[in-house]
């Protein structure tokens, strides 16, 4: 079946610091990934998305990578700030086109300190 | 406002009691979906509707159904609340050829 695996949390940085989230997948054919960021309060928001492998995805300072390869998808920042703190969700959606359904990892909290 | 509503945004309720949860969105999207939200699982998918004529079962129907109103309404019930089904829910819509899928603000249910 399809599978999303993300590196536990929580993880705590200092502002500017870099960021990385690891993802990996498991799924049949050619899945499009997704990252999704969940504020405190707020339902989940698209951060970024990649449809075929080598893909690069990027939005607001974050970009992440579709290696079919290593089959992960990890999410990269150079300098978070304290508003990046939230939980961010790793997605698949093992259709080709449009959102089906979509397969979310367990999520990892991060809080960026001032 | 809101493009995705849910109501409520918070719920206590007891055992066996029957609860529903509703969703309206102002997106004109035919998709709708409802997930549950546990510490440390993720999101999973509960029911999900491609138009108002069709309803299916997603990874964890059991406890639960929905009805599909009009094309902005999707409602999901408890028919017999149980504690282990404490959870946030959310509702999410897209549009058919998209991949963007949009969350509501969450309903935090409270089975006691």
């Amino acid at each position: 079946g399809n599978s999303v695996t993300q590196m536990e949390g929580p993880v705590t940085l200092s502002e500017e610091a870099f960021l990385t989230i690891n993802c990996t997948y498991t799924a049949t054919g050619y899945p499009s990934l997704f990252w999704y960021v969940q504020y405190p309060g707020e339902g989940l928001q698209l951060l970024l998305k990649a449809t075929k492998a080598d893909d690069k995805g990027s939005n607001k300072g974050f970009e992440a990578t579709y290696r079919k390869e290593t089959t992960s998808f990890h999410l990269e920042k150079g300098s978070v700030q304290v508003s990046d703190s939230a939980v961010y969700f790793c997605a698949l959606n093992p259709f080709s086109g449009s959102a089906r359904q979509l397969t979310f990892g367990s999520g990892t909290q991060l809080t960026v300190l001032p | 406002d809101a493009d995705v509503t849910q109501t409520p945004r918070n719920r206590i309720t007891k055992t066996g009691k029957r609860i529903m949860l509703e969703c309206s969105q102002t997106k004109g999207h035919d998709r709708m979906y409802w997930y549950r939200q546990d510490p440390g699982l993720g999101l999973r998918l509960i029911y999900y509707s491609f138009d108002v004529k069709d309803i299916n079962k997603g990874e964890i129907s059991d406890g639960y159904s929905v009805s599909r109103q009009a094309q902005a309404k999707f409602s999901l019930s408890l028919e017999s609340a149980i504690p282990n089904q404490t959870a946030l829910y959310f509702c999410a819509t897209s549009a058919d050829s998209s991949y963007e899928q949009y969350f509501g603000p969450g309903t935090r249910l409270t089975v006691t």
